[in-house]
Protein backbone atom coordinates (compact mmCIF):
# COMPACT_ATOMS: atom_id res chain seq x y z
CA UNK A 1 0.00 0.00 0.00
CA UNK A 2 1.52 3.34 -1.24
CA UNK A 3 0.99 6.16 1.75
CA UNK A 4 0.43 9.82 0.64
CA UNK A 5 3.42 11.44 -1.21
CA UNK A 6 3.93 15.48 -1.79
CA UNK A 7 6.15 17.60 -3.99
CA UNK A 8 8.42 19.18 -4.05
CA UNK A 9 9.70 18.71 -0.50
CA UNK A 10 11.21 22.55 0.07
CA UNK A 11 10.41 25.21 -2.26
CA UNK A 12 11.81 29.15 -2.38
CA UNK A 13 9.93 31.81 -3.60
CA UNK A 14 10.00 35.08 -3.78
CA UNK A 15 6.75 37.82 -2.68
CA UNK A 16 3.88 38.27 -5.63
CA UNK A 17 5.29 34.88 -6.91
CA UNK A 18 2.78 31.94 -7.85
CA UNK A 19 3.25 28.41 -6.46
CA UNK A 20 1.69 24.79 -7.49
CA UNK A 21 2.23 21.70 -4.46
CA UNK A 22 1.34 17.85 -5.52
CA UNK A 23 -0.19 15.35 -3.68
CA UNK A 24 -0.84 11.77 -4.37
CA UNK A 25 -3.21 10.31 -2.03
CA UNK A 26 -3.26 6.98 -0.65
CA UNK A 27 -4.24 4.07 -2.75
CA UNK A 28 -8.06 3.58 -2.65
CA UNK A 29 -8.46 7.01 -1.00
CA UNK A 30 -10.77 9.64 -2.81
CA UNK A 31 -10.70 12.61 -0.36
CA UNK A 32 -8.03 14.80 -0.44
CA UNK A 33 -7.70 17.67 2.10
CA UNK A 34 -4.81 20.46 2.57
CA UNK A 35 -3.09 22.09 5.85
CA UNK A 36 -1.48 25.22 6.34
CA UNK A 37 1.19 24.63 9.27
CA UNK A 38 2.87 27.72 9.83
CA UNK A 39 5.83 27.25 12.45
CA UNK A 40 4.97 26.37 16.04
CA UNK A 41 1.69 25.71 15.55
CA UNK A 42 -1.20 23.20 14.85
CA UNK A 43 -2.20 22.57 10.96
CA UNK A 44 -5.10 24.87 9.60
CA UNK A 45 -7.68 23.40 7.18
CA UNK A 46 -7.61 24.93 3.88
CA UNK A 47 -10.28 23.37 1.75
CA UNK A 48 -11.22 19.25 1.17
CA UNK A 49 -11.69 17.59 -2.41
CA UNK A 50 -13.67 14.36 -2.79
CA UNK A 51 -14.42 12.81 -6.56
CA UNK A 52 -12.69 16.81 -8.08
CA UNK A 53 -14.93 19.04 -6.25
CA UNK A 54 -14.41 21.32 -3.44
CA UNK A 55 -16.09 19.64 -0.23
CA UNK A 56 -15.24 22.71 2.57
CA UNK A 57 -13.05 25.31 3.48
CA UNK A 58 -11.82 26.97 6.24
CA UNK A 59 -10.74 30.40 6.49
CA UNK A 60 -8.29 31.41 3.75
CA UNK A 61 -8.43 33.93 0.30
CA UNK A 62 -9.62 33.13 -3.08
CA UNK A 63 -5.88 32.65 -3.84
CA UNK A 64 -5.49 29.40 -2.10
CA UNK A 65 -7.23 27.07 -4.77
CA UNK A 66 -7.15 23.87 -5.44
CA UNK A 67 -7.90 20.72 -7.67
CA UNK A 68 -8.98 17.27 -7.94
CA UNK A 69 -7.64 14.95 -10.79
CA UNK A 70 -9.70 11.69 -11.67
CA UNK A 71 -7.02 9.35 -10.16
CA UNK A 72 -7.89 11.80 -6.83
CA UNK A 73 -3.92 13.15 -6.87
CA UNK A 74 -4.48 16.67 -5.97
CA UNK A 75 -2.82 20.62 -6.50
CA UNK A 76 -2.88 23.60 -4.16
CA UNK A 77 -2.26 26.62 -5.82
CA UNK A 78 -1.38 30.09 -4.10
CA UNK A 79 -1.60 33.01 -5.91
CA UNK A 80 0.25 36.38 -5.08
CA UNK A 81 2.49 34.35 -2.25
CA UNK A 82 2.82 36.82 0.71
CA UNK A 83 5.67 36.62 3.61
CA UNK A 84 2.52 34.79 5.99
CA UNK A 85 2.36 31.85 3.32
CA UNK A 86 5.79 30.59 4.44
CA UNK A 87 4.77 27.46 6.03
CA UNK A 88 4.42 23.67 5.92
CA UNK A 89 1.66 22.53 3.47
CA UNK A 90 0.48 19.09 4.47
CA UNK A 91 -1.79 16.73 2.44
CA UNK A 92 -3.94 14.51 4.23
CA UNK A 93 -5.82 11.47 2.28
CA UNK A 94 -9.04 9.48 3.21
CA UNK A 95 -12.02 7.57 2.32
CA UNK A 96 -15.67 8.86 2.37
CA UNK A 97 -17.69 6.95 4.16
CA UNK A 98 -18.26 5.69 7.50
CA UNK A 99 -15.81 6.06 10.34
CA UNK A 100 -13.16 6.18 7.91
CA UNK A 101 -14.21 9.09 6.56
CA UNK A 102 -12.73 10.75 9.47
CA UNK A 103 -9.47 8.78 9.12
CA UNK A 104 -6.88 11.27 7.53
CA UNK A 105 -3.25 10.12 6.89
CA UNK A 106 -0.58 12.85 6.04
CA UNK A 107 2.07 13.54 3.46
CA UNK A 108 5.52 14.44 5.04
CA UNK A 109 4.72 18.12 3.81
CA UNK A 110 6.53 20.67 1.30
CA UNK A 111 8.05 23.67 2.85
CA UNK A 112 7.00 26.45 1.47
CA UNK A 113 9.50 29.69 1.96
CA UNK A 114 8.28 33.37 0.45
CA UNK A 115 11.50 35.97 0.37
CA UNK B 1 -17.36 26.74 15.29
CA UNK B 2 -15.90 23.73 16.59
CA UNK B 3 -12.27 23.55 18.49
CA UNK B 4 -9.00 22.11 20.72
CA UNK B 5 -7.81 23.34 23.09
CA UNK B 6 -4.27 21.31 24.56
CA UNK B 7 -2.19 21.67 26.98
CA UNK B 8 0.74 24.27 26.59
CA UNK B 9 3.96 23.25 26.52
CA UNK B 10 7.26 22.24 26.32
CA UNK B 11 6.69 19.28 28.39
CA UNK B 12 10.46 17.69 29.63
CA UNK B 13 10.45 14.31 31.46
CA UNK B 14 12.47 11.71 32.29
CA UNK B 15 12.71 8.38 30.61
CA UNK B 16 9.97 6.02 32.28
CA UNK B 17 8.02 8.91 33.39
CA UNK B 18 4.42 8.84 33.13
CA UNK B 19 2.89 11.27 31.16
CA UNK B 20 -0.43 13.25 30.40
CA UNK B 21 -1.33 15.80 27.86
CA UNK B 22 -4.44 17.49 28.44
CA UNK B 23 -6.78 18.05 25.40
CA UNK B 24 -10.32 19.55 25.41
CA UNK B 25 -12.73 20.13 22.66
CA UNK B 26 -15.86 22.18 21.73
CA UNK B 27 -18.25 20.88 19.28
CA UNK B 28 -21.93 20.90 18.07
CA UNK B 29 -22.14 17.53 16.62
CA UNK B 30 -20.79 14.13 17.80
CA UNK B 31 -17.31 14.24 16.49
CA UNK B 32 -14.04 12.03 16.17
CA UNK B 33 -11.40 12.85 18.64
CA UNK B 34 -7.60 11.66 17.24
CA UNK B 35 -4.10 12.20 18.42
CA UNK B 36 -1.41 13.09 15.74
CA UNK B 37 2.30 12.87 16.35
CA UNK B 38 5.03 14.70 14.76
CA UNK B 39 8.40 13.90 14.71
CA UNK B 40 11.04 16.64 13.81
CA UNK B 41 11.07 17.27 10.26
CA UNK B 42 8.43 14.42 9.09
CA UNK B 43 4.42 15.02 8.27
CA UNK B 44 1.65 13.76 11.14
CA UNK B 45 2.01 10.44 12.01
CA UNK B 46 -1.78 9.14 13.30
CA UNK B 47 -1.03 7.78 17.13
CA UNK B 48 -4.95 6.99 17.74
CA UNK B 49 -8.12 7.48 17.93
CA UNK B 50 -11.76 7.16 19.20
CA UNK B 51 -14.96 7.77 17.35
CA UNK B 52 -17.62 7.77 20.17
CA UNK B 53 -18.17 8.89 23.78
CA UNK B 54 -16.65 6.45 26.56
CA UNK B 55 -14.00 4.76 23.14
CA UNK B 56 -10.44 4.15 24.51
CA UNK B 57 -7.76 4.57 21.70
CA UNK B 58 -4.46 3.21 21.73
CA UNK B 59 -1.53 2.57 20.62
CA UNK B 60 2.27 2.11 21.21
CA UNK B 61 1.72 2.40 25.03
CA UNK B 62 -0.27 5.38 24.78
CA UNK B 63 -4.20 5.92 25.77
CA UNK B 64 -7.02 8.84 25.19
CA UNK B 65 -10.57 7.82 26.48
CA UNK B 66 -13.74 10.13 24.84
CA UNK B 67 -15.01 11.90 27.59
CA UNK B 68 -18.18 13.59 26.95
CA UNK B 69 -19.37 14.69 30.06
CA UNK B 70 -16.14 16.61 30.27
CA UNK B 71 -15.74 17.32 26.42
CA UNK B 72 -12.01 15.88 26.79
CA UNK B 73 -9.72 13.35 24.96
CA UNK B 74 -6.55 12.98 27.47
CA UNK B 75 -3.36 11.57 26.37
CA UNK B 76 -1.83 9.21 28.73
CA UNK B 77 1.07 6.56 28.83
CA UNK B 78 2.89 4.57 31.90
CA UNK B 79 6.35 4.93 30.74
CA UNK B 80 8.00 7.32 28.33
CA UNK B 81 10.99 6.76 26.27
CA UNK B 82 13.22 8.81 24.65
CA UNK B 83 11.96 7.73 21.12
CA UNK B 84 8.55 9.18 22.29
CA UNK B 85 10.25 12.99 22.29
CA UNK B 86 7.93 14.92 19.51
CA UNK B 87 5.09 17.10 19.23
CA UNK B 88 1.99 15.69 20.12
CA UNK B 89 -1.61 17.12 18.07
CA UNK B 90 -4.94 16.55 19.73
CA UNK B 91 -7.50 16.97 16.76
CA UNK B 92 -11.19 16.44 16.41
CA UNK B 93 -12.83 16.03 12.89
CA UNK B 94 -16.79 15.82 11.92
CA UNK B 95 -17.19 14.76 8.46
CA UNK B 96 -15.19 17.52 7.20
CA UNK B 97 -11.96 19.01 8.02
CA UNK B 98 -10.05 18.80 11.02
CA UNK B 99 -9.10 20.76 13.96
CA UNK B 100 -5.72 20.41 15.48
CA UNK B 101 -5.05 22.09 18.71
CA UNK B 102 -1.49 24.06 18.68
CA UNK B 103 0.89 21.06 19.64
CA UNK B 104 2.40 20.32 22.65
CA UNK B 105 6.18 19.54 22.89
CA UNK B 106 7.12 16.67 24.46
CA UNK B 107 11.18 16.08 25.46
CA UNK B 108 12.29 12.42 27.04
CA UNK B 109 15.40 12.43 28.94
CA UNK B 110 17.68 9.67 29.36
Amino acid sequence: ETGVTQSPTHLIKTRGQQVTLRCSSQSGHNTVSWYQQALGQGPQFIFQYYREEENGRGNFPPRFSGLQFPNYSSELNVNALELDDSALYLCASSLAGGDSYNEQFFGPGTRLTVL
Amino acid sequence: GDSVTQMEGPVTLSEEAFLTINCTYTATGYPSLFWYVQYPGEGLQLLLKATKADDKGSNKGFEATYRKETTSFHLEKGSVQVSDSAVYFCALSDRGDMRFGAGTRLTVKP
